[in-house]
Parts: structure tokens; C-alpha cells; sequence
């Protein structure tokens, strides 16, 4: 089983719709959890990060983590077309266990349409 | 740019050359790494180095050879590629190798072996 699984899509939206992404992991020392935007040509750029479980709200973005059923989500609201990229999930355990190492999902490759 | 430089953006070569990618930061970071891109797989960790000392070699062949002179500089020396060794390969840093978090990425130079 691989550590964490992400649907690559690809998801095609229309414009101010609401995007939901999301991942699940194999692994309960996971304890940071993260979302990279990564553009054509570009390398990932961090987009919200979130410790153990709860919400994280940015703007149009919220980030949910469920650690009892080892399930994200990454949350986009009033899409634009500005946010057609390609989304990753990460998470790493705490500092020691893993050294920082970064586990990635595929990829959900998104666009959003005018 | 990001803070994370890596030339060249694109690079093809034969199967019996020799070449060298260059990642250059100017973010102060400590931890620097080797990541592989290939379509429709997860980004895969291919080394780290924490203040110029190699940490990880995640099973890496050996046609790939690291080499970080300084804080500041990572090189992935190349020899002997096979067609499959085509993807992205991207270079990150961030302050210490902890929590995972604060990756910066490069943009990633375009491997294209033939």
C-alpha cells in the first residue's frame, strides 16, 4: 500500500465553482500536512500546511484534515482560472522519526475553466 | 524566481554522455534535496544533504551522483542514463531537515535522455 494516495484526475471545473481535493494515508505518525501548488513548468510552491487535525482557512482555500480516518482535503472556493495547477499532498512526521521527509501524492491536476 | 535557482531549465542528452544539474539557494537554508518527477507518479526523494553532508541516498542508482561543495550549492552529476531516467528533477531546501516543512522549490530542469 503506498503511503499516500491522491486521485490525479484530471479535474476540469467551470468558473466559481467549489473544488474539493483530498488524499488518504496508510501512516498514523503523520502529523504535518501539507498542500503544494505547482504550475505548468514550475516547480511545487507551499499552499497551506496544517498541524494534527482540524480546518485551516486562507482566503478561498480550507484545508481539513481527519487523522481517525487518515483522510485530507483541500477545499477551493469561487474557483478562477488562476488556480488551474496541479495540486500535491505531503505530510511528514514529527522531526526525528522521518528527518523531515516529505511523503507526496500524485498530484490532482485541476483546471478551471472561464 | 523562488530563492531556488536550477539550470538548465532543459537538458537533453544521449544515454553515453556525461552532464550536471545545478540548484543554487540564497534562502540561508541548511537541508537541501534531489527530487524526481516522473508523469502520473509522486514526487520521488532522491537524496538529502544537511549542511553539506549527505544524510539519505534513498536507493538511488549510481548513474546519479550528488555533490554539495557548500550550504549554498547541489549538483546532480549524471552519467550513463537509461530513457526511463526522463522527468522532472527538482531541487528543494529548507531550514533544517524537522518537520518538513518550509520546502522551497526550484522550477526543475527538464531531463530528456535519448
Amino acid at each position: 500500500q503506498k503511503e499516500v494516495e491522491q486521485d490525479p484526475g484530471p479535474l476540469s471545473v467551470p468558473e466559481g465553482a467549489i473544488v474539493s481535493l483530498n488524499c488518504t494515508y496508510s501512516n498514523s505518525a503523520f502529523q504535518y500536512f501539507m498542500w503544494y501548488r505547482q504550475y505548468s513548468r514550475k516547480g511545487p510552491e507551499l499552499l497551506m500546511y496544517t498541524y494534527s487535525s482540524g480546518n485551516k482557512e486562507d482566503g478561498r482555500f480550507t484545508a481539513q484534515v481527519d487523522k481517525s480516518s487518515k483522510y485530507i482535503s483541500l477545499f477551493i472556493r469561487d474557483s478562477q482560472p488562476s488556480d488551474s495547477a496541479t495540486y500535491l499532498c505531503a505530510m511528514s512526521a514529527d522531526r526525528g522519526s522521518t528527518l523531515g521527509r516529505l511523503y507526496f501524492g500524485r498530484g490532482t491536476q485541476l483546471t478551471v475553466w472561464p | 524566481e523562488t530563492g531556488v535557482t536550477q539550470t538548465p531549465r532543459h537538458l537533453v542528452m544521449g544515454m553515453t554522455n556525461k552532464k550536471s544539474l545545478k540548484c543554487e539557494q540564497h534562502l540561508g537554508h541548511n537541508a537541501m534535496y534531489w527530487y524526481k518527477q516522473s508523469a502520473k507518479k509522486p514526487l520521488e526523494l532522491m537524496f538529502v544533504y544537511s549542511l553539506e553532508e549527505r544524510v539519505e541516498n534513498n536507493s538511488v542508482p549510481s548513474r546519479f551522483s550528488p555533490e554539495c561543495p557548500n550550504s549554498s550549492h547541489l549538483f546532480l552529476h549524471l552519467h550513463t542514463l537509461q530513457p526511463e531516467d526522463s522527468a522532472l528533477y527538482l531541487c528543494a531546501s529548507s531550514q533544517d531537515i524537522g518537520s518538513g516543512l518550509g520546502y522551497t522549490f526550484g522550477s526543475g530542469t527538464r531531463l530528456t535522455v535519448v
